[in-house]
């Protein structure tokens, strides 16, 4: 398979709980991106890298979110001291940097996260 | 701020029918728009890539037109089946921000 893969598909956890995502795009992808989906809801863009480099962030990324692409490979989300606002459903997509009328973003099946 | 609008929110149709969904932005300044289909508790799939310097797009019974001076998007689904029904999304892309700005979506169910 080589689109982009999320893991895990599923968390639930605790409040107060820190939490990991992990993000493969593509694979000559050097865009990534993190949405954020609640349910009911269109979306919403969080974060994105071009290759290691953060380049973005949107002020929904609280100080309890941190993401990384060390490599410029995979990427992960953190959320620290979980809170039952953070349940929703969380995207990340790809796409390689090139001519922006055409650049397409290809989206991961997601990480569902349940906070109890 | 990019703002986008889809209408209606939801869809119900009998099978073969063509139907129309409708999408509208804010800030017309962007670079393509693209159209996704998400089944229930799915990712999103990307259905068609329409350029700001174009007028439609097609992909089999699929067609996006952009007016992108007044913000509008249409997705045109020919003799719609019961497998098209999912939410359909549109998301304009601003490259200022390199980001997609999503509508909340259409939801369609299409019967048999």
């Amino acid at each position: 398979d080589t689109g982009v893969s999320q893991d895990p598909r599923h968390k639930i956890t605790k409040r107060g709980q820190n939490v990991t995502f992990r993000c493969d795009p593509i694979s000559e992808h050097n865009r990534l991106y993190w949405y954020r989906q609640t349910l009911g809801q269109g979306p919403e863009f969080l974060t994105y890298f071009q290759n290691e480099a953060q380049l973005e962030k949107s002020r929904l990324l609280s100080d309890r979110f941190s993401a990384e692409r060390p490599k410029g490979s995979f990427s992960t989300l953190e959320i620290q001291r979980t809170e039952q606002g953070d349940s929703a459903m969380y995207l990340c997509a790809s796409s390689l940097r090139g001519l922006a009328l055409k650049e397409t973003q290809y989206f991961g099946p997601g990480t569902r996260l349940l906070v109890l | 701020k990019q703002e986008v609008t889809q209408i209606p929110a939801a869809l119900s149709v009998p099978e073969g029918e063509n139907l129309v969904l409708n999408c509208s932005f804010t800030d017309s300044a962007i670079y393509n728009l693209q159209w996704f289909r998400q089944d229930p508790g799915k990712g999103l799939t990307s259905l068609l890539l329409i350029q700001s310097s174009q007028r439609e797009q097609t992909s089999g019974r699929l067609n996006a037109s952009l007016d992108k001076s007044s913000g509008r998007s249409t997705l045109y689904i020919a003799a719609s089946q019961p497998g098209d029904s999912a939410t359909y999304l549109c998301a304009p892309y601003t490259g200022g921000g390199n980001k997609l700005t999503f509508g909340t979506g259409t939801q369609l169910k299409v019967e048999l």
